[in-house]
């Protein structure tokens, strides 16, 4: 039982490339959630996703797009990427009282 | 819309002992599902233990148990008899039924002496 998997681990970018972390889970989830983490902080919403085809934006959604095409994938989208956009980022999926279960997450670094 | 509020940014304890870690939360909702979390530091979030909103008793996993208090609402970690590996930032967190919003605190470092 894989869970929910995100690649890549580590990814460095130059200043307004543009890039696609992937995330999958085979848990049947209809629930999926993209967080980013700051270093000494919490966990930011940046986008969720009821089902496939239906996404809303969370906290932090501006410079990200996401897409739901299966109940499985749910790829978040980085255009012209920034300084600001360094962070480690958690894709999870949920399943209301089973609480949400995480990837591995990726650490982003813009350069 | 709901908040988590983590009011410890730090904590500490010696092995064997006892600490307990504050959460409380605001929700204008009854139905709701509250989360641990901890994350070591591999990065990687591990659910702790976890708490219905409509169960009246307090959940527990052997070492760790929370005191939910819905009224009040305020939902704390106790950790029983302490181990180094217990050394981690733990999140408190809230979902709200429909799952549209899951919601983190900011987080308390708890770190394990011998």
């Amino acid at each position: 039982n894989a869970g929910v998997t995100q690649t890549p681990k580590f990814r460095i970018l130059k200043i307004g490339q543009s890039m696609t972390l992937q995330c999958t889970q085979d848990m049947n989830h209809n629930y999926m959630y993209w967080y980013r983490q700051d270093p000494g902080m919490g966990l930011k919403l940046i986008y969720y996703s009821v089902g496939a085809g239906i996404t809303d934006k969370g906290e932090v959604p501006n410079g990200y797009n996401v897409s739901r095409s299966t109940t499985e994938d749910f790829p978040l989208r980085l255009e012209l990427a920034a300084p600001s956009q360094t962070s480690v980022y958690f894709c999870a999926s949920s399943y209301g009282p089973e609480g949400a279960f995480f990837g591995q997450g990726t650490r982003l670094t813009v350069v | 819309a709901q908040t988590v509020t983590q009011s410890q940014p730090e904590m500490s304890v010696q092995e064997a002992e006892t600490v307990t870690l504050s959460c409380t939360y605001d929700t204008s909702e009854s139905d709701y599902y509250l989360f641990w979390y901890k994350q070591p530091p591999s990065r990687q979030m591990i659910l702790v233990i976890r708490q219905e909103a409509y169960k009246q008793q307090n959940a527990t996993e052997n070492r760790f148990s929370v005191n939910f208090q819905k009224a009040a609402k305020s939902f704390s970690l106790k950790i029983s008899d302490s181990q180094l590996g217990d050394a981690a930032m733990y999140f408190c967190a809230y979902l709200n039924q429909a799952g549209t919003a899951l919601i983190f605190g900011k987080g308390t470092t708890l770190s394990v002496s011998s």
